[in-house]
């Protein structure tokens, strides 16, 4: 059964703190990304990884950061929490192959920042 | 810019009933795949259908089938005979491959509701 896997399914941080959100893939997939879903705003892709260490910028990078330093990991870094990051975040990987393009996702993280 | 458009915000339906969820996309790239994911309550995305941007041809799975107008860049979603458990909200998406990688696009979505 193939595995997307986030670390916390809830986690309340304080603001300020730097929060690391962790993913986990038993797939071998190349690909990995992170987005975050808000009410009436469907899910924007924060950042994406083709590669070990590489990672491209999505459409809300500012205030993340992330790291794969590992084919199977891929961490978001939230430097300073904002309440204003108060959301839910999804991980989703997929394969680089040509044709097998699903990708799968985590059960997801809802993060409060108070 | 990539951009997934979903005009719908919600939709209900009876069960038995045939529904239909409207997406639009923009591109610039020639290969691309486009698919319809589904988020029950459970939070769980699940992937509902596929389809190649290369294929003519509308995909189907079982209920399910898409309308792909590529000239048009519109992608629907037709749910036929729906049921109570098609209750959720779906997310329409395109994954492109190009220079920089891969990138997965989603729209705002689309929540259906299927009542008895």
């Amino acid at each position: 059964d193939v595995k997307v896997t986030q670390s916390s399914r809830y986690l309340v941080k304080r603001t300020g703190e730097k929060v690391f959100l962790e993913c986990v893939q038993d797939m071998d997939h190349e690909n990995m990304f992170w987005y975050r879903q808000d009410p009436g705003l469907g899910l924007r892709l924060i950042y994406f990884s083709y590669d070990v260490k590489m990672k491209e910028k999505g459409d809300i990078p500012e205030g993340y950061s992330v790291s794969r330093e590992k084919k199977e990991r891929f961490s978001l870094i939230l430097e300073s929490a904002s309440t204003n990051q108060t959301s839910m975040y999804l991980c989703a990987s997929s394969s680089a192959a040509a044709g097998n393009t699903e990708a799968f996702f985590g059960q997801g993280t809802r993060l409060t920042v108070v | 810019a990539q951009t997934v458009t979903q005009s719908q915000p919600e939709m209900s339906v009876q069960e038995a009933e045939t529904v239909t969820l409207s997406c639009t996309y923009d591109t610039s790239e020639n290969n691309y795949y486009l698919f319809w994911y589904k988020q029950p309550p459970s939070r769980q995305m699940i992937l509902v259908i596929r389809q190649e941007a290369y294929k003519q041809q509308n995909a189907t799975e079982n209920r399910f089938s898409v309308n792909f107008q590529k000239a048009a860049k519109s992608f629907s979603l037709k749910i036929s005979d729906s049921q109570l458990g098609d209750t959720a909200m779906y997310f329409c998406a395109f994954m492109i491959y190009n220079q920089a990688g891969t990138a997965l696009i989603f729209g705002k979505g689309t929540t259906l509701s299927v009542s008895s």
